[in-house]
């Protein structure tokens, strides 16, 4: 078992739809939670971040975390085509003393 | 927003070579993380350092070492170079909680190295 799980894609959605990406992660301790936006041969580049239980919205995005279910997802409202690119779930994991763990990603497609 | 920098962007290189990958930060984050993604796949840490004089392996072991003697500066060297090392090579740093940053790593833009 991976130790962050994405759901598998690719995923494609019309333009002005919302997009969902899900996220699990193994470690119950984990306490912080990403979600980066990678562009074909660019590097990740940081969207949002989550601490705490429920949603954090900033503009068209919100991360949702529920630990108990060990579970984060991102929605984007309003989807462009510009957003289409592959979306990494990473956890900063406790047990490992506190390194990042990557999930293998979401690509996303948004038609106009 | 942090400035992360590396060099040099491409590098293609003969079998056998030694390579020093460069990355620098100018915010002064303590922690610096080496990653190395093939297209498509995951990354994987193969380095990290929580400060000065403090570097540790990660879960990839790619026959690399690095370095830290100065906070701002973290380099990668892989001291012979085969075609298995062809990978994008990327370097992240982050400041410690409380230290005026949240948790969260910042990328540089990446080394896309081929070794023939």
């Amino acid at each position: 078992q991976k130790e962050v799980e994405q759901n598998s894609g690719p995923l494609s959605v019309p333009e002005g739809a919302i997009a969902s990406l899900n996220c699990t992660y193994s470690d119950r301790g984990s306490q912080s939670f990403f979600w980066y936006r990678q562009y074909s041969g660019k590097s990740p580049e940081l969207i949002m971040f989550i601490y705490s239980n429920g949603d954090k919205e900033d503009g068209r995005f919100t991360a949702q975390l529920n630990k108990a279910s060990q579970y984060v997802s991102l929605l984007i409202r309003d989807s462009q085509p510009s957003d289409s690119a592959t979306y990494l779930c990473a956890v900063n994991m406790f047990r490992t003393g506190n390194q990042f763990y990557f999930g293998t990603g979401t690509s996303l497609t948004v038609i106009p | 927003e942090a400035d992360i920098y590396q060099t040099p962007r491409y590098l293609v290189i003969g079998t056998g070579k030694k390579i020093t990958l460069e990355c620098s930060q100018t915010m002064g984050h303590d922690k610096m993380y080496w990653y190395q993604q093939d297209p498509g796949m995951e990354l994987h840490l193969i380095h990290y350092s929580y400060g000065v004089n403090s570097t540790e392996k990660g879960d990839l072991s790619s026959e690399s070492t690095v370095s830290r003697i100065r906070t701002e500066h973290f380099p990668l060297t892989l001291e012979s170079a085969r075609p298995s090392h062809t990978s994008q090579y990327l370097c992240a740093s982050k400041a410690s909680i409380g230290a005026g940053g949240g948790d969260e790593q910042y990328f540089g833009p990446g080394t896309r190295l081929t070794v023939t």
